[in-house]
């Protein structure tokens, strides 16, 4: 079956501290992996993808994640956490032949200390 | 510019009653589709065009109707709405239909009294 875990439902650290979001997946294809930010009361934006060559992917406002096929993962960090970063977190997948359909885990919020 | 609006932002309505929601983006994309987002936060596709054809129907009530009048139009028609039916509703867009990075609208707040 197809499926995103996100372990996590909320996380709080400090302003400055750093990040990870855990990301699971399960899928029959290559997987195509996204991370999408949701602040409230607004649409998700795209923070980065993994489509294929180098695991390690840039996206914007400081985040990377990695994926491990081995581990089917796809963790997302960011070494120092803003106020502005506190929202929700979507991971996603989706593959090449599916018709765009991607599949999302549950989401992270996070809360971000002063 | 925004690139994928929906319209309205908010809907309350009654229980029975007919409604729709109109999508519209501006960036040239083929591939158009809803999703539904249910009180937990959950996503989950309902719909996806390409080219104003379908070809995503994931098993949702034939009471929802999608319409694509044209590749940068995609509406949502529901009638004889439920309460089940309370969501936030998304509309979105990607260049093609293949793993591609699917830009959101901000949302349609459906509440049914």
């Amino acid at each position: 079956a197809q499926s995103v875990t996100q372990p996590d439902i909320h996380i709080t650290v400090s302003e400055g501290a750093s990040l990870e979001l855990r990301c699971n997946y399960s899928y029959g294809a290559t997987p195509y992996l996204f991370w999408y930010v949701q602040s409230p009361g607004q649409g998700l934006q795209l923070l980065l993808k993994y489509f294929s060559g180098d695991t390690l992917v840039q996206g914007i406002k400081g985040f990377e994640a990695e994926f491990k096929r081995s581990q089917s993962s796809f963790n997302l960090r960011k070494p120092s956490v803003h106020w502005s970063d506190a929202a929700e977190y979507f991971c996603a997948v989706g593959g090449r032949n599916q018709g765009g359909k991607l599949i999302f885990g549950q989401g992270t919020e996070l809360s971000v200390k002063p | 510019d925004t690139a994928v609006s929906q319209t309205p932002k908010y809907l309350v309505t009654q229980m029975g009653n007919d409604k729709s929601i109109k999508c519209e983006q501006n960036l040239g994309h083929d591939t158009m589709y809803w999703y539904k987002q249910d009180s937990k936060k959950f996503l989950k596709i309902m719909f996806s065009y390409n080219n104003k054809e379908l070809i995503i129907n994931e098993t949702v009530p034939n009471r929802f109707s999608p319409k694509s009048p044209d590749k940068a139009h995609l509406n949502l028609h529901i009638n004889s709405l439920e309460l089940g039916d309370s969501a936030v509703y998304f509309c979105a867009s990607s260049r093609e239909a293949g793993g591609q990075p699917q830009h959101f609208g901000d949302g349609t707040r459906l509440s049914i009294l």
